[in-house]
């Protein structure tokens, strides 16, 4: 299986600030990441697919980068309402698809 | 639009099946690709395994040995079978579409998701 590693676990930021997510890879995964965000008690939500494709209604700060085994996610200005758990997710091959462990970006 | 809502028991026990249905409205469940994945309280997310409406399925190698998806079309639902479950098996359940020929892979809709507890 490609495990997936997310950096960091738990991130504290002000409204305003730019943040950034890290999310490698154990092996090439091309560029086959996506990116949800999810609040407590709800499912999680797609941002980002094939590493920098913006899902349809998404708001402009959410962007991504990356290929092969290092990818990022960026907020370009954290708003009150991304206040949430960040997964990234791999889905290279036919045969497993796997997530990340999850950022949690916290109010500083 | 298209929703997804999950059904099933909230409780099972242990040594059991989990059995799960996923009910697609608002759309045809034809030419998409379509999983469960699950969420441990308090834990990360864990894709279970997909089927594609003509009934090909792919599962995770750990749950493998366990799971069973499979598919109605006529009444537009996909369901999941986890076998001889433990307490380990306690998560929240999600259905969710995971693409179609074209964009495959990543899941971009989502059903609220159900709870299910493994308990005598």
């Amino acid at each position: 299986d490609i495990q997936m590693t997310q950096s960091p676990s738990t991130l504290s930021a002000s409204v305003g600030d730019r943040v950034t997510i890290t999310c490698r890879a154990s092996q090439s995964i091309t560029y086959w990441l996506a990116w949800y965000q999810q609040k407590p008690g709800k499912a999680p939500k797609l941002l980002i697919y094939k590493a920098s494709s913006l899902e349809s209604g998404v708001p402009l700060r959410f962007s991504g980068s990356g290929s092969g085994t290092e990818f990022t996610l960026t907020i370009s200005s954290l708003q009150p309402d991304d206040f949430a758990t960040y997964y990234c997710q791999q889905y290279n091959s036919y045969s497993s698809w796997t997530f990340g462990q999850g950022t949690k970006v916290e109010i500083k | 639009q298209v929703q997804l809502q999950e059904s099933g028991p909230g409780l099972v026990k242990p040594s059991e099946t989990l059995s799960l249905t996923c009910t697609v409205s608002g759309g045809s469940i034809t030419s998409y690709y379509w999983s469960w994945i699950r969420q441990p309280p308090g834990k990360g997310l864990q894709w279970i395994g997909y089927i594609y409406y003509s009934g090909s399925t792919n599962y995770n190698p750990s749950l493998k040995s366990r799971v069973t998806i499979s598919v109605d079309t006529s009444k537009n639902q996909f369901s999941l079978k986890l076998s001889s479950v433990t307490a380990a098996d306690t998560a929240m359940y999600y259905c969710a579409r995971s693409g179609d020929d074209y964009n495959f892979g990543y899941f971009d809709l989502w059903g609220r998701g159900t709870l299910v507890t493994v308990s005598s």
